[in-house]
C-alpha cells in the first residue's frame, strides 16, 4: 500500500474550519483515499473516501488536488466533539477491509 | 450500518494464560478483521478471518500466537495466547460494509 504523510498534531479554535493536510505523492491510479478518526478509548469511524473528484458528506469535505498526490480533509466548524487522531489511508481499488493505518494527526480543539 | 460488539471490553490477565475475545456482528459480512493497538500507537492488522477457511495473517503474527476463529458470517473470536506483557493492548475487530469499514469498541488487555 502506498504511504501517506500526516503532521503529528494540529490545533484549532471551536466554530473555525480545520483544514487537515496528507501527502501521498506514490498514490497509484486506482488508490482510493479514505479518512478515518478515533476519538478518545473508542475505534476508529469511518469520515469519507474519494478517488478523483471532491467529495462532501454531512461530516466534511475531502479536497483532492488534481495531480492526487495530496488532499485535505476540511471540518467546516470544529467542535470540542471532533478532537480525535484524524488517518489517511490509500486502500486499493476502494474496497476496504485491510485498512493500513499510518500515525494520523491530532487534532485538539479549543474553546 | 454494521455495530459490533466485543467481549470482555477489558480483561486483567497473567503471563503464560490465554484470553479470548469475541466478536459479533449484527449483520452478516464475509470478511472480519482483527487489529491490534499498543499504547499510544496507531493501529495494526493482525490478521483477516474469512468463514469457512483459515484467517490469513499479517507479516509479525502467527497462528499459534493469534487463533482465530469464524463459525458463521456473524461471529469470530480472536485468542491471544502465552500472555506476555508485551501483548498489552487494545484488541479491535472490524468489518466492512458497502464502502464503510466499522470498528468495535476494542478490548483492553492489561497483562501482569
Amino acid at each position: 500500500d502506498a504511504k501517506t504523510t500526516q503532521p503529528n498534531s494540529m490545533e484549532s479554535n471551536e466554530e473555525e474550519p480545520v483544514h487537515l493536510p496528507c501527502n501521498h505523492s506514490t498514490i497509484s491510479g486506482t488508490d482510493y483515499i479514505h479518512w478515518y478518526r478515533q476519538l478518545p478509548s473508542q475505534g476508529p469511524e469511518y469520515v469519507i473516501h474519494g478517488l478523483t473528484s471532491n467529495v462532501n458528506n454531512r461530516m466534511a469535505s475531502l479536497a483532492i488536488a488534481e495531480d492526487r498526490k495530496s488532499s485535505t480533509l476540511i471540518l467546516h466548524r470544529a467542535t470540542l466533539r471532533d478532537a480525535a487522531v484524524y488517518y489517511c489511508i490509500l486502500n486499493y481499488g476502494g474496497s476496504q477491509g485491510n485498512l493500513i493505518f499510518g500515525k494520523g494527526t491530532k487534532l485538539s480543539v479549543k474553546p | 450500518s454494521a455495530v459490533i460488539s466485543q467481549k470482555p471490553s477489558r480483561d486483567i490477565c497473567q503471563r503464560g494464560t490465554s484470553l479470548t475475545i469475541q466478536c459479533q456482528v449484527d449483520s452478516q459480512v464475509t470478511m472480519m478483521f482483527w487489529y491490534r493497538q499498543q499504547p499510544g500507537q496507531s493501529l495494526t492488522l493482525i490478521a483477516t478471518a474469512n468463514q469457512g477457511s483459515e484467517a490469513t495473517y499479517e507479516s509479525g503474527f502467527v497462528i499459534d500466537k493469534f487463533p482465530i476463529s469464524r463459525p458463521n458470517l456473524t461471529f469470530s473470536t480472536l485468542t491471544v495466547s502465552n500472555l506476555s506483557p508485551e501483548d498489552s493492548s487494545i484488541y479491535l475487530c472490524s468489518v466492512t460494509e458497502r464502502d464503510e469499514q466499522y470498528f468495535g469498541p476494542g478490548t483492553r488487555l492489561t497483562v501482569t
